[in-house]
């Protein structure tokens, strides 16, 4: 079965660049979730879209910014990089409602941005 | 904000054993999910449980949805090698974003 894919797997940038992260759900997924992991952490939850549609935000910098296109695939944008930037990224997709209840959400492989 | 308590916070094994961890909350989730993280991979989801009082298996995996909808646990049983990782509860109200738990790395010692 097709998962989330994510692109790039890894990224490596220096203090003040930008980065974009890639996420393409599963097919027919209509929700997609960004969430920061630190080392040794648990998944933080960044923002989730909707139908294209901006649905949830969590602690997600001002500095960061997302969108998702008309084909569902979402793009998380990063300015100004701090060094505390330096995490694996997931992206999460979902059907927002399965037989009345929300859908189960399926991570990507992530990918691990380093900030020098 | 909201705080999932998992514990314990990492469990040392030998292959064959039994393992159970658990999840506790200071507010009522609506759904609770388990997940399992290899090192430097995403999330992979094990169980997902919708009612309060659910009891669900998935192989060697049973998880429950406890009665207040406050806690969860996860079993395994017969450990085996590839069961190694760091195990993650996560609740969920409504739908949208998912709330993890602190985890539980599972370590089995040959």
């Amino acid at each position: 079965a097709a998962g989330v894919i994510q692109s790039p797997r890894h990224l490596i940038k220096e203090k003040r660049e930008t980065a974009t992260l890639k996420c393409y759900p599963i097919p027919r997924h209509d929700t997609v979730y960004w969430y920061q992991q630190g080392p040794g952490q648990d998944p933080q939850f960044l923002i989730s879209f909707y139908e294209k549609m901006q649905s949830d935000k969590g602690s997600i910098p001002d500095r960061f910014s997302a969108q998702q296109f008309s084909d569902y695939h979402s793009e998380l944008n990063m300015s100004s990089l701090e060094l505390g930037d330096s995490a694996l990224y997931f992206c999460a997709s979902s059907l927002r409602w399965v037989a009345g209840g929300p859908g189960e959400q399926y991570f990507g492989p992530g990918t691990r941005l380093t900030v020098t | 904000g909201q705080q999932l308590n998992q514990s314990p916070q990492s469990m040392f094994i030998q292959e064959g054993e039994d393992v159970s961890m658990n999840c506790t909350s200071s507010s009522i989730f609506n759904t609770w999910l388990w997940y399992k993280q290899d090192p430097g991979e995403g999330p992979v989801l094990l169980i997902a449980l919708y009612k309060a009082g659910e009891l669900t298996s998935n192989g060697r995996l049973t998880a429950q949805f406890g009665i207040t909808r406050k806690d969860s646990f996860l079993n395994i049983s017969a450990s085996i090698p590839s069961d190694v990782g760091i195990y993650f509860c996560a609740g969920l109200i409504g739908n949208e974003k998912l709330t993890f738990g602190t985890g539980t790395r599972l370590t089995i010692i040959p």
